[in-house]
């Protein structure tokens, strides 16, 4: 199975700061054939389901807003929140489509300083 | 829009069978997507438990293989989950998605308790 490590854990950053979430893979998730990393990112707040941020990497899902953006390629994969809001507080995941079994990140919980 | 319903018994007994099922609504099964199963323990992580595509190919995670079968109903618009033999281990909220670019369309999630 592809293991997903996220870094940190937990976060805590001021309103209006940067919020940056590391995703290590434990093997590429490039697909050489299309150039695509199968890699996407999820907020999910308590009592609601995961929501799709990012996929393939860096691509915004539709009406996400443009201060979520994702970045890398292979292996090594960022979530960056340029400036955080109150409304981004929640647990943030990574996951890889890139072969079953689907595996996700064990959460990074963002919290406001 | 494609929307996504979970709806099964709350309630299993230990050693006993869960089975849960998905509505799809506002778009076809028959559709060019994987259909997933995902499911979180209380207080802890996403873990993926299988898909189905429209032809009923399936894909399982290895660690429940053994347990889990996951079917199609193209009549009702619906995909099914069912895990037996089930324990504690297996008390958790049950989530249906559907594959796309990632999994970008989620049901509510029905939490299902496994006790006696």
């Amino acid at each position: 199975d592809i293991v997903l490590t996220q870094s940190p854990d937990s976060l805590a950053v001021s309103l209006g700061e940067r919020a940056t979430i590391n995703c290590k893979s434990s093997q590429s998730v490039l697909y050489s054939s299309n150039s695509e990393n199968y890699l996407g990112w999820y907020q999910q707040k308590p009592g609601q389901p995961p929501k799709l941020l990012i996929y393939w990497a860096s691509t915004r899902e539709s009406g996400v807003p443009d201060r979520f953006s994702g970045s890398g390629s292979g292996t090594d994969f960022t979530l960056t929140i340029s400036s955080l809001q109150a409304e981004d507080v929640a647990v943030y995941y990574c996951q890889q489509y890139y072969t079953t079994p689907y595996t996700f990140g064990q959460g990074t919980k963002l919290e406001i300083k | 829009q494609v929307q996504l319903q979970e709806s099964g018994p709350g309630l299993v007994k230990p050693s006993g069978t869960l089975s849960l099922t998905c509505a799809v609504s506002g778009g076809s099964i028959s559709s060019s997507n994987w259909w997933s199963w995902v499911r979180q323990p209380p207080g802890k992580g996403l873990e993926w438990i299988g898909e189905i595509f429209h032809s009923g190919r399936t894909n399982f995670n290895p660690s429940l293989k053994t347990r889990v079968t996951i079917s199609l109903d193209k009549s009702k618009n619906q995909f099914s989950l069912r895990l037996t033999s089930v324990t504690a281990a297996d008390t958790a909220v049950y989530y249906c998605a559907r594959l796309y670019n990632g999994l970008d369309v989620w049901g509510q999630g029905t939490t299902v308790t496994v006790s006696s």
